[in-house]
């Protein structure tokens, strides 16, 4: 089955600075790669997602990146800000198991 | 637009203890129904999957066990609890696209507390 590699485990930044957190898969049929943002408590909820037909996706501070190639994607957040704060997910999925297989999480921490 | 809803938000139960938490989706028709557990904060545990009426998948094996009784109602349940299940729990759905992937959508989840 699919694997979902995931890193750091954790990430400290500066507000104003950039965050990235990449994912590593192995199943090279994958073919839609979502990123959930979890705050203390709550449930994940989706910030971006990108499909295999795509190369980068951009959503105003926040960009994913994908290389099928190397099997790799990354999420990137500028101009980061304390209510980024949170845990992030990446996830992989090919579809026609109707299955989403999930990285371990980062938790990053902006600080003031 | 499409809601999730899942009861209880919280639950405190004896070890040995039945289970059960409820999930339903508005707003949709023939879901993909998922239920998670997340332990120690941490990750997502895909539990069992559902992709119609009275069809279930279990992806991992415990005590744990899911149905499916009408179209957006998704159920978790457990004969008696063991500590380690406690947890959080979440169902999630996604649109039931053929051989396609859509995005899952939470729940508020339910914090489970074996004692």
């Amino acid at each position: 089955g699919e694997n979902v590699e995931q890193h750091p485990s954790t990430l400290s930044v500066q507000e104003g600075d950039s965050a990235v957190i990449k994912c590593t898969y192995s199943d090279s049929a994958s073919n839609y790669f979502p990123w959930y943002k979890q705050e203390l408590g709550k449930r994940p909820q989706l910030i971006i997602d990108i499909r295999s037909n795509v190369g980068e996706k951009k959503d105003q501070r926040i960009a994913v990146t994908l290389n099928k190639t190397a099997k790799h994607f990354s999420l990137h957040i500028t101009e980061t800000q304390p209510e980024d704060s949170a845990v992030y997910f990446c996830a992989a999925s090919r579809g026609s198991n109707y299955k989403l297989t999930f990285g371990k999480g980062t938790l990053l921490t902006v600080n003031p | 637009s499409q809601t999730i809803h899942q009861w209880p938000a919280t639950l405190v139960q004896p070890v040995g203890s039945p289970l059960s938490l409820e999930c339903t989706v508005e707003g949709t028709s023939n879901p993909n129904l998922y239920w998670y557990r997340q332990a120690a904060g941490r990750g997502l545990q895909l539990l069992f999957y559902s992709v119609g009426i009275g069809q279930i998948s279990s992806e991992v094996p415990q005590n744990l066990s899911a149905s499916r009784p009408q179209d957006r109602q998704f159920i978790l349940s457990s004969k008696k609890l063991l500590l380690s299940d406690s947890g959080f729990y979440l169902c999630a759905w996604s649109v039931g696209l053929d051989r396609a992937s859509s995005p899952l959508h939470f729940g508020n989840g339910t914090r489970l507390t074996v004692t």
